[in-house]
């Protein structure tokens, strides 16, 4: 089976662009849920996606948007890019609704400059 | 709230030394565990979980985790350390299983195994 996957890897970005990254889920996993990383915060909740439906939502500004398709890929936006967005931005799925482990992607790394 | 606490920033131990990555936690209910280690530039790879059941939970490569309920605290451990083993480790947990309860990271802790 193949793992979740992240596109692109790697991304530059000036103050003030906005961005969208992807992520596709493991085959039959329909909970989908984004992670900022950074040295300073650590891990940090973003927002999780089910059966297209946001489900869960950190504490992040509304800049930080997302969304989930039928086929349960999901895409993350952020609007207005500030040189503080920039992280590595992971993805995890799982099977039903995070209870199990999630399943993370190798993350697309963002610099805001 | 639900929160967890990863004590040390690093573990320092020398391979063949056992190793142990602390963790404890605070929730309102039944607590559900997770490790997770995560090496340079790749995302998080799942270690082991514990979610009822034996105290003792044994993983992926060798770890294994001790759930102590009274001490609320869930240690990372293996008999022996390899330097492959040198990575970013998390402790997680999910305080129930609403579909409102996220699941926390702690702050991680930095293993270094050294030769």
């Amino acid at each position: 089976k193949a793992g979740v996957t992240q596109t692109p890897r790697y991304l530059i970005k000036t103050r003030g662009q906005q961005v969208t990254l992807s992520c596709s889920p493991i085959s039959g996993h329909r909970s989908v849920s984004w992670y900022q990383q950074t040295p300073g915060q650590g891990l940090q909740f973003l927002f999780e996606y089910f059966s297209e439906t946001q489900r869960n939502k950190g504490n992040f500004p509304g800049r930080f948007s997302g969304r989930q398709f039928s086929n349960s890929r999901s895409e993350m936006n952020v609007s207005t890019l500030e040189l503080g967005d920039s992280a590595l931005y992971l993805c995890a799925s799982s099977g039903v609704t995070g209870v199990l482990e999630q399943f993370f992607g190798p993350g697309t790394r963002l610099t805001v400059l | 709230a639900q929160s967890v606490a990863q004590p040390e920033d690093q573990v320092n131990v020398a391979e063949g030394n056992p190793l142990t990555v602390k963790c404890t936690y605070s929730v309102s209910g039944n607590p559900y565990l997770f490790w997770y280690v995560q090496y340079p530039n790749r995302g998080l790879q799942f270690l082991l979980k514990y979610i009822t059941g034996d105290n003792l939970v044994k993983g992926s490569y060798g770890f294994e985790a001790e759930f102590n309920k009274s001490q609320t605290s869930f240690h990372l451990k293996k008999p022996s350390a390899l330097v492959s083993d040198s990575a970013l480790y998390f402790c997680a947990v999910r305080g129930g299983w609403s579909n409102t309860d996220k699941l926390i990271f702690g702050t991680g802790t930095r293993l270094q195994v050294f030769p």
